[in-house]
Parts: structure tokens; sequence; C-alpha cells
């Protein structure tokens, strides 16, 4: 099984500035079957990323994703209140498919 | 747009076993492929299982021996058993559209196991 470790567990931001969330997961898998998640308090998470650098549809421009093999990194720039939420990362190049712990973003 | 409404029993008892249904909104149902997954308290989450409406269906294989997923197209409706429940089976359980990755997701159904 796969494991996808995501740092830091937990960041906290001013409005305005760039959150950069990183997941490794324990060996190589291919982009195109790589996606993140948004999930904000009381709410089911939401596709934002998929293939590790394709947005979904209504995402803001300000979701941007990249990486390959091993590291994969999900960037916010400009932050704003909304975003506050856990970000999680998922690997389906292999099954059974697996998530990361998430990584929590508070705006202050 | 599509929604997707999970319904259960909320608690179940140890042992017992739990069964969610998730109702699909539109007519979708033969044309997708469906999901389970939970998210038990402080756990990351877990991909249980996905169906088609042409028979094709995939476990995890840690969840394989207790659990099994089913479509019904003529209620719109996926659902979920898994036997033999422990209080680590205590979780929200998400309905969602996909197989293995790009989920569209319900809200979620809280099951508690416990006597």
């Amino acid at each position: 099984e796969i494991v996808l470790t995501q740092s830091p567990g937990a960041l906290s931001l001013s409005p305005g500035e760039r959150a950069t969330l990183s997941c490794r997961a324990s060996q190589s898998v291919d982009a195109i079957f790589f996606d993140w998640y948004q999930q904000r308090p009381g709410q089911p998470p939401r596709l934002l990323i998929y293939g590790a650098s394709t947005r979904a549809a209504g995402i803001p421009d300000r979701f941007s994703g990249s990486g390959s093999g091993t590291d994969f990194t999900l960037t916010i720039s400009g932050l704003e209140p909304e975003d506050s939420a856990v970000y999680y990362c998922q690997q389906y190049s292999y099954s059974p498919y697996t998530f990361g712990p998430g990584t929590k973003v508070e705006i202050k | 747009q599509l929604r997707l409404q999970e319904s259960g029993p909320g608690l179940v008892k140890p042992s017992e076993t739990l069964s969610l249904t998730c109702t699909v909104s539109d007519d979708s149902i033969s044309l997708n492929y469906w999901s389970w997954i939970r998210q038990a308290p402080g756990k990351r989450l877990e991909w249980i299982a996905y169906v088609h409406s042409n028979g094709e269906v995939n476990y995890n294989p840690s969840l394989e021996s207790r659990a099994t997923i089913s479509v019904d197209t003529s209620k719109n409706q996926v659902s979920l058993k898994l036997n033999s429940v422990t209080a680590a089976d205590t979780a929200v359980y998400y309905c969602a559209r996909g197989s293995t990755g790009r989920y569209f997701w319900g809200q979620g159904s809280q099951v508690i196991v416990s006597s």
C-alpha cells in the first residue's frame, strides 16, 4: 500500500499570503492519478486538482498543483478567508487508493 | 446539478451489519462508477469500494472480507453493507461518484458503532 505523507500538518497564514503544501508518496506514482481535495469544516471533500496539476471545474486560479514521482505540491497564491480548510492529497496509481493525513490551513 | 444523499441507521451495535444507501439525484447512475469512502475520527480518508452497473466491483483488501457494494438502477441507489462491525468502523461514510479518483462527494452519513 502506498503511504502518503503531508507536510506541514498545519499552517497559519494571513490573507494574501502564499501557502505551499507538500505531499510525498512512499513510492513513485503516476501524476495522472494524483488529486488534491479541500475539506471545509462540516463539508465533504471537494476536488481541487486532478492529474497533479489540472484545476477542477470552478476552482479559482489561485490554486495550482505540481509534481511528479514521489513529490507533489499544492500552492495557494493569495489566500482568501474561505481557503481555511483541510487539504488532502490522494493517489490512485495503485490499489488500494490512498489519501494523505491532511494539512490544515488557518487564515489569521 | 448532481446530488448524492447518504442514509443509514446512525447507530449500529458491535458485531452487527452496517447498511448504508446513497440516492443519486439524476439519471447518471448507469453511466458512472460509484464509491464508498469513510473518514474515522482522527484518521485519514479510507477508500472502501467501487461499483458500476455493468457488474464491475473492486474492494479495498483491508475491508473486502466484510464489505458488499451494490447498485440498484431502478431506485437510483448505491448501497454498502459492512458486517461484523466494531468500534473501529465508527466513521463518516461518504458516497462518491468515481471509481478511483476525481471524486464528487455526497454530504456523508455519520455511523457510530456502540452497544
